[in-house]
């Protein structure tokens, strides 16, 4: 259980151009989804924290504008990536959080995607 | 604020060696604290954790023990294999939703 997946797994798109990322609870319900951004041979850096129905909660120096984020349902996040440009391009990982009640202070995190812009 | 420090790499050991990964970290109240593994080309997978002080997390071979005296959890394996290489992070959640706290990472290389 506790599988989170994420669409698409990899994508090339050019410069100035607009991509969305999904992050899917597929077993599980996630009243908190997390994004994080990873650069080569680098940790992960949080995003921003999205929280179903209300405004993602986003990190220092995270462009709200720029990276989108809408977590609609309690099974769905999606990171958007507007005028994306060649430094946008990394390695883009989601998790998920289940709902109160269950016992667990665990990260369920997405096998992540890889994102080129040319 | 909450942190990770864990040993720089990349480690590099044969086939059948010991690993040790270290791991300490700095943390408000009483954290749950982590090792995931990252595959080449792939995201994060948890490999084991532990939520209080003294309880040992184990999985696949690998074991991390957690030591509130000296705010530690570091990685072993008593046998590593070539199919162990990959990208270990430690990191700590201090509960409920809030977010995990990595540290910068270790690349393991095995080699046969």
């Amino acid at each position: 259980g506790a599988v989170v997946s994420q669409h698409p797994s990899w994508v090339i798109c050019k410069s100035g151009t607009s991509v969305k990322i999904e992050c899917r609870s597929l077993d599980f319900q996630a009243t908190t989804m997390f994004w994080y951004r990873q650069f080569p041979k680098q940790s992960l850096m949080l995003m921003a924290t999205s929280n179903e129905g209300s405004k993602a909660t986003y990190e220092q120096g995270v462009e709200k504008d720029k990276f989108l984020i809408n977590h609609a349902s309690l099974t769905l996040s999606t990171l958007t990536v507007t005028s994306a440009h060649p430094e946008d391009s990394s390695f883009y990982i989601c998790s998920a959080s289940p709902l109160a009640g269950v016992i667990n202070y665990e990260q369920y995190f997405g096998p992540g995607t890889r994102l080129t812009v040319t | 604020g909450d942190s990770v420090t864990q040993m720089e790499g990349p480690v590099t050991l044969s086939e059948e060696a010991f690993l040790t990964i270290n791991c300490t970290y700095t943390a408000t109240g009483y954290p749950s604290l982590f090792w995931y593994v990252q595959y080449p080309g792939e995201g994060l997978q948890l490999l084991l954790k532990a939520t209080k002080a003294d309880d040992k997390g184990s999985n696949k071979g690998f074991e991390a023990t957690y030591r509130k005296e000296t705010t530690s959890f570091h990685l072993e394996k008593g046998s590593v294999q070539v199919s162990d290489s990959a990208v270990y992070f430690c990191a700590l959640n201090s509960g409920g939703y809030q977010k995990v706290t990595f540290g910068t990472g270790t690349k393991l290389q095995v080699i046969p």
